[in-house]
């Protein structure tokens, strides 16, 4: 399997304009986690999918991100406007649920993001 | 809510040496925890689990960690390190319940081998 893949893997954006990142998660994993990295707050869980349907946004920062997850094998995180705080690298994971697998998660390589 | 204390946010080991990375966590239930690296540039490679049995697990590249609930921590051990370990290490606890709740992260630490 090729892992978690994750497009792009740099963006460099201006303020203002609109940032999406994707995803396509390992075939067959049915849960899907998107993730921050930051330096001064490590790695928050932002929002994750049950079998394509978003289960809890709760770490979603602002109105300004949205998620979609419209089939098993495709997310998209989206940022409009974005902000310079928004820099930072957003990671998509991957896990399956049930037996010893569970909540065992699978992390794409990142999407480093940089807005200026 | 659950959290996870990485107590040491950097640390520096002669390469050969033996190395443990500390973790404590607050959880009410029984706790899933893991211990992810990140080398520079990439993304986490899991590098050991527990969920329940034996609370010496072995993982990947001759790393080790221990459960212990009633100091709730689960540290990270290895040896001997290789100049290749230098990344940062997280630990991490997830759910234990009926669904599959995202990872609580700590903050890292970012080990450093000296030749």
């Amino acid at each position: 399997d090729a892992g978690v893949i994750q497009s792009p893997r740099h963006e460099v954006t201006e303020m203002g304009q609109e940032v999406t990142l994707r995803c396509k998660p390992i075939s067959g994993h049915d849960y899907l986690f998107w993730y921050r990295q930051t330096m001064m707050r490590g790695l928050e869980l932002l929002i994750y999918f049950n079998n394509n349907v978003p289960i809890d946004d709760s770490g979603m920062p602002e109105d300004r991100f949205s998620a979609k997850m419209p089939n098993a094998s495709f997310s998209t995180l989206k940022i409009q406007p974005s902000e310079p705080r928004d820099s930072a690298v957003y990671f998509c994971a991957s896990s399956l649920r049930g037996g010893f697998t569970h909540n065992e998660q699978f992390f794409g390589p990142g999407t480093r993001l940089t807005v200026l | 809510a659950q959290s996870v204390t990485q107590p040491d946010i950097h640390i520096t080991v002669s390469e050969g040496a033996s190395l443990e990375l500390r973790c404590n966590y607050s959880y009410g239930a029984t706790p899933y925890l893991f211990w992810y690296v990140q080398s520079p540039g990439q993304g986490l490679q899991l590098l050991l689990k527990y969920f329940s049995g034996d609370t010496l697990v072995q993982g990947i590249k001759g790393f080790e960690a221990e459960f212990k609930r009633s100091q709730s921590s689960f540290n990270l051990r290895k040896p001997s390190v290789h100049w290749s370990d230098a990344a940062e290490y997280f630990c991490a606890v997830g759910y234990s319940g009926g669904g599959a709740d995202g990872l609580t992260f700590g903050k890292g630490t970012h080990l450093i081998i000296q030749p």
